[in-house]
């Protein structure tokens, strides 16, 4: 199963907006609405920040938000912080109890 | 609270073994399955596989079969990942973390495996 492809690197100024995309395929993002997206800080464990496509665990901002679109799913994350740089995975439930994640964006808050 | 504690760093040379722990708390264990997940130096997440807690059954995802073996005690929570013919590739950060609806609600700190003669 392949990775789900993620741009490399994106950027922002604080108090912007960014948008994250997460490409995969029939059989995975866009068959099944399993879609998860981590915030990783160097040296860090990864945190979940978004499960089932839109969802928000308890506890994270509401600035973050999610959607899904055929076999691409996206990220956005309003009003840029400083403490938002970090890396973004998204992942995705491909069927027959496997599991596939994005190559990983740097996000760089300028 | 839900916590899940790694085993410490691990060196070790090319064809050893290393057996990689994580013990979970502050939850009914047997309620979420664990997962596994491989991050090389410098590179993205890789998923490894993850384990039933209920049953102890294993699914491991493709590139890792016959060397990577899931096992659990449920009597101490804990579940473990074993890697057998160590190769230098193998050397990564290790992390367990709970299934939630096929993400992964809480991780362990990582284990950092270096594998070198």
């Amino acid at each position: 199963q392949s990775a789900l492809t993620q741009p490399a690197s994106v950027s922002g100024s604080p108090g912007q907006s960014i948008t994250i995309s997460c490409t995969g395929t029939s059989s995975d993002v866009g068959s099944y609405n399993l879609v998860s997206w981590y915030q990783q800080h160097p040296g860090k464990a990864p945190k979940l920040m978004i499960y089932e496509v839109s969802k928000r665990p308890s506890g994270v901002s509401n600035r973050f938000s999610a959607s899904k679109s055929g076999n691409t799913a996206s990220l956005t994350i309003s009003g840029l912080q400083t403490d938002d740089e970090a890396e973004y995975y998204c992942c995705s439930y491909g069927g027959s109890s496997n599991v596939v994640f994005g190559g990983g964006t740097k996000l760089t808050v300028l | 609270q839900v916590q899940l504690v790694q085993s410490g760093s691990e060196l070790k040379k090319p064809g050893a073994s290393v057996k990689v722990s994580c013990k979970s708390s502050g939850y009914t264990f047997t309620g979420y399955a664990i997962n596994w997940v491989r991050q090389a130096p410098g590179q993205g997440l890789e998923w490894i596989g993850w384990i039933n807690t209920d049953t102890g059954n294993p699914t491991y995802a493709q590139g890792f079969t016959g060397r990577f073996v899931f096992s659990l005690d449920t009597s101490v929570t804990t579940t473990y990942l074993q890697i057998r013919s160590l190769k230098s590739e193998d050397t990564a950060v290790y992390y367990c973390g709970r299934d939630f609806s096929w993400g992964f609600d809480y991780w362990g700190q990582g284990t950092l495996v270096t594998v070198s003669s």
